[in-house]
Parts: C-alpha cells; structure tokens; sequence
C-alpha cells in the first residue's frame, strides 16, 4: 500500500454509461492528479488540484469531470465515454504542487469501454 | 517544452547482469527536478529517486544508481546484479519549477529472466 487508494480496481463500462472513479489519500497532502496510462504513450496528465482548487486543465475532454471535495478524496466522473478512452487511471497525490515534492502514486483503476 | 525521451522501449537481460536505463530530458528552466518510478506489474508507479538541477553528484543506493550528466541532459539508472524481481516499467520524470506539472517518459520495460 502506497497510501493513496483508488477504486474500484478494474471496471468495464459501456458507452452510454455513468460511472466514478474514486481515489482517496490519508497523507496529509495537499494536491492531488489524475493521469492517464495508455499502452505506449507516456503518462497524461489530465487534472491537477491544489488545496481542492483545480490548477490545470489539460485539454481534456469534458466526458471526463474532475471533483475534488476536501484534500483527501478525488473523483473522476465518466460518462458517454469512447472506446480509446480504455486506460489505466492513475491518481497521485504530493505535499503540494511545489516541484521538490515526488508524487506517490495510486495502483489504478483498469478502464475498459465497450 | 520539457520533454523527456526514453529511448529503450524493452531490454531483456539475463538475472546477474548489470542493465542501464537511459533517460535524455529537455528543459528551458535552470532550475528543475528529475525523478525514475518503477511500475510493476500491479501497476502503482513507486518512488525510486529524486534528483534537483544544481546537484550532479552521482548517487548509488544499493544496487541501483544514477548518473546525471547536465551537460548532456541526461539522467541514467543503472541496476546492477539484476534479479528477476527488477523486472518492470521504469519511467523518468522531470518537473519543471515553472509549473506544477510531471511529465514523464514513455517508459522502459525491463525484463529479467532467471
């Protein structure tokens, strides 16, 4: 255990569906990230909040909604979602968004869209 | 931009044998932070070093050790006396002191067979 837990651990939704992702850190950190893992491409990037605030925004697309509602819980929430957007969901958590802090990560949450 | 490249997709090696992960980064800041993570097959992303721009003293941590060359732009790993229990993605990271954004490489997939 890392100390940042997501649930669930794998999910297979179909297009038309709504589901969350939830990710959860007892830390004491004060920003948390969810990235995307596709099989050969680097890690994306998706949301990034400090102190429950979002501070960037990376283009993602808005079947994809972010909500943070204190410094310990982080949601994803998914709907009318594609076939390409079948992925590993990472969530990471730091001290805060300084860059001398390394993130601890999460084990994922194995998306598959059919 | 930063960028950072990992040009070794996959490296197989045999258990005993040193290995050397490459990681080549790009940068306008003269001040930023270079991480290596190992992914194992559960899929966290674990922690393995931190290294800062204005520290380019090697470091070695049992039998794992790094090399920064800031003239060359690069921070190498390198394992040595592997064992099957190595076997994983390795990624490189580097975080600029300008944003709050890790941008990692696309990955190194080691494997060590017995």
């Amino acid at each position: 255990e890392t100390g940042v837990t997501q649930t669930p651990r794998h999910l297979v939704m179909g297009m038309t569906n709504k589901k969350s992702l939830k990710c959860e850190q007892h830390l004491g950190h004060n920003a948390m990230y969810w990235y995307k893992q596709s099989a050969k491409k680097p890690l994306e990037l998706m949301f990034v909040y400090s102190l429950e605030e979002r501070v960037e925004n990376n283009s993602v697309p808005s079947r994809f909604s972010p909500e943070c509602p204190n410094s310990s819980h982080l949601f994803l929430h998914l709907h009318t979602l594609q076939p390409e957007d079948s992925a590993l969901y990472l969530c990471a958590s730091s001290q805060d968004t300084t860059p001398f802090y390394g993130y601890t990560f999460g084990s994922g949450t194995r998306l598959t869209v059919v | 931009a930063q960028k950072v490249t990992q040009a070794q997709t996959e490296i197989s090696v045999v258990e005993k044998e040193d290995v050397t992960l490459d990681c080549v980064y790009e940068t306008r800041d003269t001040t930023y932070y270079l991480f290596w993570y190992k992914q194992p097959p559960s899929g966290e992303l674990v922690f393995l070093i931190r290294r800062n721009s204005f520290d380019e003293q090697n470091e070695i941590s049992g039998r794992y050790s790094w090399n920064f060359q800031k003239s060359t732009s690069s921070f190498n790993f390198t394992i040595t006396a592997s064992q099957v229990v190595d076997s994983a993605v390795y990624f490189c990271a580097l975080r600029e002191t300008s944003g709050s954004r890790l941008t990692f490489g696309e990955g190194t997939q080691l494997t060590v067979n017995p």
